[in-house]
């Protein structure tokens, strides 16, 4: 079955610099990648998914890329705010099935 | 997007009781819910796929006669923890996925804690 492994586990970074997350998935069917931010006592939030057919996607301050041949994608956090601190969980899915990754902490320090 | 409502948020049980949690879709009709499970400082592991009108599915190493799972209606499935131990309490939550917005998108439920002691 698919296994996600995501990098790092935590993160600290001054407020206003980028803050880059890496994730690599085992079953190259997988054809749908969302990352979630978590926050403490809440349920996961989707921030940005991308389609195996799509390289990169970019929502304001946040991107993704995917490199099918790599089996690899990541989440890109520019211009990071306080705000942005919480748990961020990668995910692959084939069949509406979400693999999760292992979770990055983010902190972002003012 | 789509709102997907767990119900109770939080919960605490003795030891040897049974547990019912409830995962709502609240405007659009899911036949597919998922239960997940997350211990402190985790990630999610899915446990079982909720499918309505049929049985659900579980995961490896998942005991579906101690997590039993209902979706009796397109909008409704419930988790019940039965004969609760200490090594249950974790963070459940359910997410459900909507045909008419596309096959793989996701809403999450907001999590329930349960304590058991």
């Amino acid at each position: 079955g698919e296994n996600v492994e995501q990098h790092p586990s935590t993160l600290s970074v001054q407020e206003g610099d980028s803050a880059v997350i890496k994730c690599t998935y085992s079953d190259s069917a997988s054809n749908y990648f969302p990352w979630y931010k978590q926050e403490l006592g809440k349920g996961p939030q989707l921030i940005i998914d991308i389609r195996s057919n799509v390289g990169e996607k970019k929502d304001q301050r946040i991107a993704v890329t995917l490199n099918k041949t790599a089996k690899h994608f990541s989440l890109h956090i520019t211009e990071t705010q306080p705000e942005d601190s919480a748990v961020y969980f990668c995910a692959a899915s084939l069949t509406n099935k979400l693999i999760f990754g292992t979770g990055t902490l983010l902190a972002v320090q003012p | 997007g789509a709102v997907v409502s767990q119900h109770p948020s939080w919960v605490i049980c003795k030891s040897g009781t049974s547990v019912k949690i409830e995962c709502r879709s609240l405007d659009f009709q899911a036949t597919t819910m998922f239960w997940y499970r997350q211990f402190p400082k985790q990630s999610l592991m899915l446990m079982a796929t909720s499918n309505e009108g049929s049985k659900a599915t579980y995961e490896q190493g998942v005991e579906k006669d101690k997590f039993l799972i209902n979706h009796a209606s397109l909008t409704l499935s419930t988790l019940t923890v039965t004969s609760a131990h200490p090594e249950d309490s974790s963070f459940y939550i359910c997410s459900a996925n909507t045909q008419g917005w596309s096959n793989t998108e996701a809403f999450f439920g907001q999590g329930t804690r349960l304590t058991v002691v």
